[in-house]
C-alpha cells in the first residue's frame, strides 16, 4: 500500500536552513504529483506548492516563491522541501501529500515533520 | 487568487444531530472541491473529492454537495469520533487553497 514517510523533527536557529524529505512507496512514484502543506501551531492548513515528480518542475504558492525549493529524486522515490533563511514564523508541521488518483485532491499524506525555529 | 471561506468557524452539536458546514469560493471552481477531516494531533484525511464523491472507507454519514461557488459538507448523524476540524480545499488550479476550517465539538 501507499506510504509517505517523512524525515524527523528539526530544531533550527533563525537564519538557518532545513531540508524535509518525504519517501514514497507502494505506487509508481512518477505517476503522481506531490504537494507540500504546512500547519503553524493552532492554525489551519496552508498549501505551499507542488512538484511534478515526472518532469521535476514545481509550482509554488505566491507567498513562498523565491523562498522555498521543492525537488525530487526518482532513484530514491523521495521528494524534498528546502527552506532557507528560517524565521520564527516558519515554525510549523510540514506535510507532504500525494495528488489523488484521477483527482488532484490529496489522498495520501505523510506523517508530518515538526520544524521548530528557536533562538 | 481564489479565496475560500467556511462557516461556521466552530459548532457544537449533540450525538445523532445532523451537522452542516458551508464552504464558499470567491470565484467558480465547478466541482473541484475536496473536504478533509483533521482530528486533534493527527494527519488530515481526505473525506470527499469532486464536491460529492466519498473517498473509499469514509462512513456514509458524510456527504458533500454543491458546485460553482457554494458547497456543503453534511454529517447526517454526528458521532463522538467525528470531533475534528474540517477543511475544504479548491483544486481546480494552483494555488490549491484551503478554507480556514470548521471545528466540530460534541455538546
Amino acid at each position: 500500500q501507499v506510504h509517505l514517510v517523512q524525515s524527523g523533527a528539526e530544531v533550527k536557529k533563525p537564519g538557518a536552513s532545513v531540508r524535509v524529505s518525504c519517501k514514497a512507496s507502494g505506487y509508481t512514484f512518477t505517476s503522481f504529483y506531490m504537494h507540500w502543506v504546512r500547519q503553524a501551531p493552532g492554525q489551519g492548513l496552508e498549501w505551499m506548492g507542488v512538484v511534478n515528480v515526472r518532469g521535476g518542475n514545481s509550482i509554488y504558492a505566491r507567498k513562498f516563491q523565491g523562498r522555498v525549493t521543492m525537488t525530487r529524486d526518482t532513484s530514491t522515490t523521495t521528494v524534498y522541501l528546502d527552506l532557507p533563511t528560517l524565521t520564527f514564523e516558519d515554525t510549523a508541521v510540514y506535510y507532504c501529500a500525494r495528488d489523488g488518483e484521477g483527482t488532484s485532491s490529496f489522498d495520501y499524506w505523510g506523517q508530518g515533520t515538526q520544524v521548530i525555529v528557536s533562538s | 487568487d481564489i479565496q475560500m471561506t467556511q462557516s461556521p468557524s466552530s459548532l457544537s452539536a449533540s450525538v445523532g444531530d445532523r451537522v452542516t458546514i458551508t464552504c464558499r469560493a470567491s470565484q467558480g471552481i465547478t466541482n473541484f472541491l475536496a473536504w478533509y477531516q483533521q482530528k486533534p494531533g493527527k494527519v488530515p484525511k481526505l473525506l470527499i473529492y469532486s464536491a460529492s464523491t466519498l473517498q473509499s472507507g469514509v462512513p456514509a454519514r458524510f456527504s458533500g454537495s454543491g458546485s460553482g461557488t457554494d458547497f456543503t459538507l453534511t454529517i447526517s448523524s454526528l458521532q463522538p469520533e467525528d470531533v475534528a476540524t474540517y477543511y475544504c480545499q479548491k483544486y481546480n488550479s494552483a494555488p490549491f487553497t484551503f478554507g480556514p476550517g470548521t471545528k466540530v465539538a460534541i455538546k
